[in-house]
């Protein structure tokens, strides 16, 4: 069964402090793999889809990255507007997105 | 295009009524999905259509679940009988998925609430 999992389930940082957010996956035959943002009482909102191992995207202040079993989501020198839940999910065999439980991220000034 | 619409944005319905919630997808898309997300949880998948066609559903979706696109537009997801298990935000999202990849993402809605009391 496809699994995702994403640590930490939660993270405090300051203001220009950067860190990274992780997702581990298990799927058979991986199609994508999508990064989310989520604020509170919304939709998540699209960030990146990554295809295949060693594949790099970036947008502003956040860098994703893949490797066969794992990706990362960078984010350099983050602001408080930053602050948010960061979803992964996986698309695998079929059509359906198997998310993980997201990463809940606060950033003081 | 202003996005995915969904109506109504939050429902209180009481145990056993049934409900219905609508989704309005972006035009351009070619498929429309259902997902359901419980507090501290991501979105699990619930059904989606490639135009009017349902071509998967989850186990989650039970008897009391129906979901139809009529003529490929928009799409309707009606609980029956609802229970107290019911309550959670309900996503619709649409993308443009050509040979199985969805460069831009899937385009999620902003949800309906529903609290079954």
């Amino acid at each position: 069964e496809d699994q995702v999992t994403q640590s930490p389930e939660a993270l405090r940082l300051q203001e220009g402090e950067s860190s990274s957010l992780n997702c581990s996956y298990t799927v058979s035959g991986l199609r994508g793999l999508f990064w989310y943002r989520q604020d509170p009482g919304k939709g998540p909102e699209f960030l990146f889809t990554l295809y295949s191992a060693g594949e790099e995207k970036e947008k502003e202040r956040l860098k994703a990255t893949l490797t066969k079993k794992e990706s990362f989501l960078h984010i350099t020198a983050p602001k408080p507007e930053d602050s948010a839940t960061y979803l992964c999910a996986v698309q695998a065999g079929g059509n359906k997105l198997v998310f993980g439980a997201g990463t809940i991220l606060r950033v003081k000034s | 295009d202003t996005g995915v619409s969904q109506n109504p944005r939050h429902k209180i319905t009481k145990r056993g009524q049934n409900v219905t919630f609508r989704c309005d997808p972006i035009s351009e898309h070619n498929r429309l999905y259902w997902y359901r997300q419980t507090l501290g949880q991501g979105p699990e998948f619930l059904t989606y259509f490639q135009n009017e066609a349902q071509l998967e559903k989850s186990r989650l979706l039970s008897d009391r679940f129906s979901a139809e696109r009529p003529k490929g537009s928009f799409s309707t997801l009606e609980i029956q009988r609802t229970e107290q298990g019911d309550s959670a935000m309900y996503l619709c999202a649409s993308s443009l998925t050509i040979l199985d990849r969805a460069d831009y993402g899937y385009t999620f809605g902003s949800g309906t609430r529903l609290t079954v009391v």
